[in-house]
């Protein structure tokens, strides 16, 4: 158990589907992250909230939508995606006060139909 | 800004051989460098840290990496490999406390033979 969880595991949803992916993690961290994960590409950072505010937004389609109610918790809400946004995503969460590095979920292999 | 180039796409190794990972890496600061693993349809897990205090860092699993400014490398390695350690490696460069001064390299996938 790695102290970061991510559901659902597998999600499949069409593209005009609205579901939510959620990530909650138990180590008393007070930053988290999303992040993309696509075949043959690099680590795309897309969501940072410390302690609860979104303090930086990278370029990312507003289909994506993160919501964070509090330092446990963070969600990513997809609506009308592409087929393109097929990836594995990634929650992770750290200590804003020093660079230990980051703790991962699982992540939820995202399919869209 | 910072930058990271992880050398090899792929390494494969006998089971019972060193293995070597390659990583450069770019910094105007004084940077610290990560090493993560990722087994297949897992998330990432931390194998080791360097954070300016000892430059030969151990990390889990018998892995360990030197920091070498002059050359500014931070290169994996394993002295005997495992069939277990087959997975991808990422390396990653920080100047600060997370998101978009965290680089992440585009890995680096190892296969281990028997």
């Amino acid at each position: 158990e790695t102290g970061v969880t991510q559901t659902p595991r597998h999600l499949v949803m069409g593209m005009t589907n609205k579901k939510s992916l959620k990530c909650e993690q138990h180590l008393g961290h007070n930053a988290m992250y999303w992040y993309k994960q696509s075949a043959k590409k690099p680590l795309e950072l897309m969501f940072v909230y410390s302690l609860e505010e979104r303090v930086e937004n990278n370029s990312v389609p507003s289909r994506f939508s993160p919501e964070c109610p509090n330092s446990s918790h963070l969600f990513l809400h997809l609506h009308t995606l592409q087929p393109e946004d097929s990836a594995l995503y990634l929650c992770a969460s750290s200590q804003v006060s020093a660079d230990y590095g980051y703790t991962f979920g699982s992540g939820t292999r995202l399919t869209v139909v | 800004a910072q930058s990271v180039t992880q050398l090899d796409s792929h390494v494969s190794v006998s089971e019972g051989t060193p293995v070597l990972l390659r990583c450069n890496y770019s910094s105007s600061y004084s940077p610290s460098l990560f090493w993560y693993v990722q087994h297949p349809n897992k998330g990432l897990q931390l194998l080791l840290k360097y954070t300016s205090a000892a430059t030969l860092v151990k990390g889990i699993n018998g892995f360990e990496a030197e920091f070498k400014k002059s050359e500014t490398s931070f290169h994996l390695t394993k002295p005997s490999a495992h069939m277990s350690d087959a997975a991808e490696y990422f390396c990653v460069v920080s100047e600060g406390t997370g998101g978009f001064k965290t680089i992440f390299g585009a890995g680096t996938r190892l296969f281990v033979k028997a």
